[in-house]
C-alpha cells in the first residue's frame, strides 16, 4: 500500500523568507502524481502545485516550487517570499492514476508566518 | 465558474443517529471522491462514485454509503452513528483521467 509521510508536525519562517516542507512517499508504481494541498483556517482544501512522476522536471506555481527526487522518493515544497496569507496547514499527496484514483495524504504540517 | 460545493456546513447528531451529506461537483466533472478528515490528520479516502456507480472503497465499515445522480452530484449517508465519526467530511470532483482533485469547503459532523 502507498505511503505518504510528512516528518515535520510545524514549520515556522518569517515573512519574506523561504521555507521549505519535507514529504517522503513509498509506492511501488513507476508513473503517477504528487501533489501538495493547503487547508487553511477556512477548511477548504486548494491545490498549490503537483508534480507528475515521469517528468523530471521540478514543477514551479509562482512562489511555490517543487523538489522531486524520484529515487528518493522526496517530495519537497519551497515557498519563497513568504506571506502571511501562506499560513496554513500543507498536505502531501498521492495518487496513483490522478483523478480517478484516491489520493493518499500525509498527516499534514502546519505552517506559521511571523510578520 | 461555480467550485465544488456541500452542504451542509455544520451538523450536530447523536449516536445512534443517520446522517445525509451532499456534494455537488465542479462544472464539467463527472467523478466524485469522498474522504473524512479526523482532527489534527489528514484526510482518509472513503469510496469514489463515476457513472452512477461506486468505482473504489477504501478501508471503511459497510455503515458508509452514497450516492451519484444522474447530474453527477453526490451523497454520502452514514448509518448507526459513532463518536469516532465526528470529523470533517470533504468531497472532491475531477474529470475522469485527469489528474486533479479539487475539493469542496466541506462538511463539520459532530457526534453526541
Amino acid at each position: 500500500a502507498q505511503t505518504v509521510t510528512q516528518s515535520q508536525p510545524e514549520m515556522s519562517v518569517q515573512e519574506a523568507e523561504t521555507v521549505t516542507l519535507s514529504c517522503t512517499y513509498d509506492t511501488s508504481e513507476s508513473d503517477y502524481y504528487l501533489f501538495w494541498y493547503k487547508q487553511p483556517p477556512s477548511r477548504q482544501m486548494i491545490l498549490v502545485i503537483r508534480q507528475e512522476a515521469y517528468k523530471q522536471q521540478n514543477a514551479t506555481e509562482n512562489r511555490f516550487s517543487v523538489n522531486f527526487q524520484k529515487a528518493a522518493k522526496s517530495f519537497s515544497l519551497k515557498i519563497s517570499d513568504s506571506q502571511l496569507g501562506d499560513a496554513a496547514m500543507y498536505f502531501c499527496a498521492y495518487s496513483y492514476q490522478g483523478g480517478s484514483e484516491k489520493l493518499v495524504f500525509g498527516k499534514g504540517t502546519k505552517l506559521t508566518v511571523n510578520p | 465558474d461555480a467550485g465544488v460545493t456541500q452542504s451542509p456546513t455544520h451538523l450536530i447528531k447523536t449516536r445512534g443517529q443517520q446522517v445525509t451529506l451532499r456534494c455537488s461537483p465542479k462544472s464539467g466533472h463527472d467523478t466524485v471522491s469522498w474522504y473524512q478528515q479526523a482532527l489534527g490528520q489528514g484526510p482518509q479516502f472513503i469510496f469514489q462514485y463515476y457513472e452512477e456507480e461506486e468505482r473504489q472503497r477504501g478501508n471503511f465499515p459497510d455503515r458508509f454509503s452514497g450516492h451519484q445522480f444522474p447530474n453527477y452530484s453526490s451523497e454520502l449517508n452514514v448509518n448507526a452513528l459513532l463518536l469516532g465519526d465526528s470529523a470533517l467530511y470533504l468531497c472532491a470532483s475531477s474529470l475522469r483521467y485527469q489528474e486533479t482533485q479539487y475539493f469542496g469547503p466541506g462538511t463539520r459532523l459532530l457526534v453526541l
